[in-house]
This record gives structure tokens, C-alpha cells and sequence, in this order.
């Protein structure tokens, strides 16, 4: 079963900041990575897929890189509307299993 | 627009059944793998199960024998039969459909609002 870890487990910083998240996997699993925002109360939002691709209607500021075991998202300059918990997910191919990163919450420092 | 809305969430006592249903709209709903994704409080984010177009379903081990999903694609609807009930099942659970049907790059790209599910005596 692959795990994946995140870190920071909190990242506290103001508006116009730049945000680093990492997300690592226990073995690789190539560029299969999503990257999804959750705000409380709110449904997740898939803002990056196959670790680089952003997802329909996401802004620029978000970014997706790495492959095989490490991965990074990147936010640019933090929005107001960006403070949030992010996951990272991958799939495990035997047994069919989808897992998500215990997330990390960015919030405003 | 692509729409998914939840239901049948409730307060049932451990050992009991519950059955949750998502609506969809704004897609050609048969053409799409759809999933149970839960979130209990405080937790993080966790894959419940997964039905292909032409259901196959997938289970995560800690609800394996117990929960059982399935789709209505005449009706545009997905559903998720709970049985055996038990505490740690407490969570909200979203309706979301995969983006595309490769298990290998298998993402959400649509998520309902959620339902909430409470198992307690």
C-alpha cells in the first residue's frame, strides 16, 4: 500500500505570501498525483492534476511539480480565498485503492 | 454546470443501515466512474468507494463486506447502501465523480456539498 506524507502539517502566512506544500509518496508512482483545496463547509476543489496540470478554471498562482516519489504545489502569492487545507491523492493499482495525504492547513499568520 | 447533491444522511444507532443517494446533473452521468468520499470530524479526507460506467466497484478495506454502491444511470443517480453501522463510519460523506475512467489518473473533478452520516446510541 503507498502512503503519502505532507508537510508541513500547518504553514502560517500572510497574504502576498509565497506557499510551499510538500507531499511525498512511500514509493513512486510517476507524475499520478492530484492536489485538491478544502475550506470548511465547503466541497473540495481539484486544482491540480498528474502533479503539473491545473484543473478547469484555476487560477495561475497555483502550481504542480515533481514526480516519482516527491511533489510539490506551490502557491504563488496567497489570496484572501486561498487559506485553506490542502490533500494531496494518488491511486494504488493492487489492490484498486485512492488515497489521500493527511493535508496540510494553511492559514493566515 | 455539473451538479451533485447528496442525501440520506441521518442519526442511526450503531449496528444500523442507512442508504445515501447523489442526484446528478449538467453530464452525461453513464459515461462517468463516480465515488463516496468521507470526512470524519476533525479528520482528514477519505476514499470510501468507487463504481466504474459499467459498474465495477471498488471498496476501501475499512468498509469492505459492509457498504455496497451503486448507480441508477436511467435515473442519474449513485448511491450508497450502509450497513453494520459503527461509530468511527461518522463523517460527512461527498458524492464525486472521477474525472476520467483511467485508474491511473484517477481524480475527483466534482464534488457534491456533502451529507452527514452520525452513528451513535
Amino acid at each position: 500500500e503507498i502512503v503519502l506524507t505532507q508537510s508541513p502539517a500547518t504553514l502560517s502566512l500572510s497574504p502576498g505570501e509565497r506557499a510551499t506544500l510538500s507531499c511525498r509518496a512511500s514509493q513512486s508512482i510517476g507524475s499520478y498525483l492530484a492536489w485538491y483545496q478544502h475550506k470548511p463547509g465547503q466541497a473540495p476543489r481539484l486544482l491540480i492534476y498528474d502533479a503539473s496540470n491545473r484543473a478547469t478554471a484555476i487560477p495561475a498562482r497555483f502550481s504542480g511539480s515533481g514526480s516519482g516519489t516527491d511533489f510539490t504545489l506551490t502557491i504563488s502569492s496567497l489570496e484572501p480565498e486561498d487559506f485553506a487545507v490542502y490533500y494531496c491523492q494518488q491511486r494504488s493499482r493492487w489492490p484498486p485503492s485512492l488515497t489521500f495525504g493527511p493535508g496540510t492547513k494553511v492559514d493566515i499568520k | 454546470e455539473v451538479q451533485l447533491v447528496e442525501s440520506g444522511g441521518g442519526l442511526v444507532k450503531p449496528g444500523g443501515s442507512l442508504r445515501l443517494s447523489c442526484a446528478a446533473s449538467g453530464f452525461t452521468f453513464s459515461k462517468y466512474s463516480m465515488n463516496w468520499v468521507r470526512q470524519a470530524p476533525g479528520k482528514g479526507l477519505e476514499w470510501v468507494s468507487s463504481i466504474s460506467f459499467s459498474s465495477d466497484r471498488y471498496y476501501a478495506d475499512s468498509v469492505k463486506g459492509r457498504f455496497t454502491i451503486s448507480r441508477d444511470n436511467a435515473e442519474n443517480s449513485l448511491f450508497l447502501q450502509m450497513n453494520s453501522l459503527r461509530a468511527e463510519d461518522t463523517a460527512v460523506y461527498y458524492c464525486a465523480r472521477a474525472r476520467i475512467a483511467d485508474w491511473d489518473r484517477y481524480y475527483f473533478d466534482s464534488w457534491g456539498q456533502g451529507t452527514l452520516v452520525t452513528v451513535s446510541s
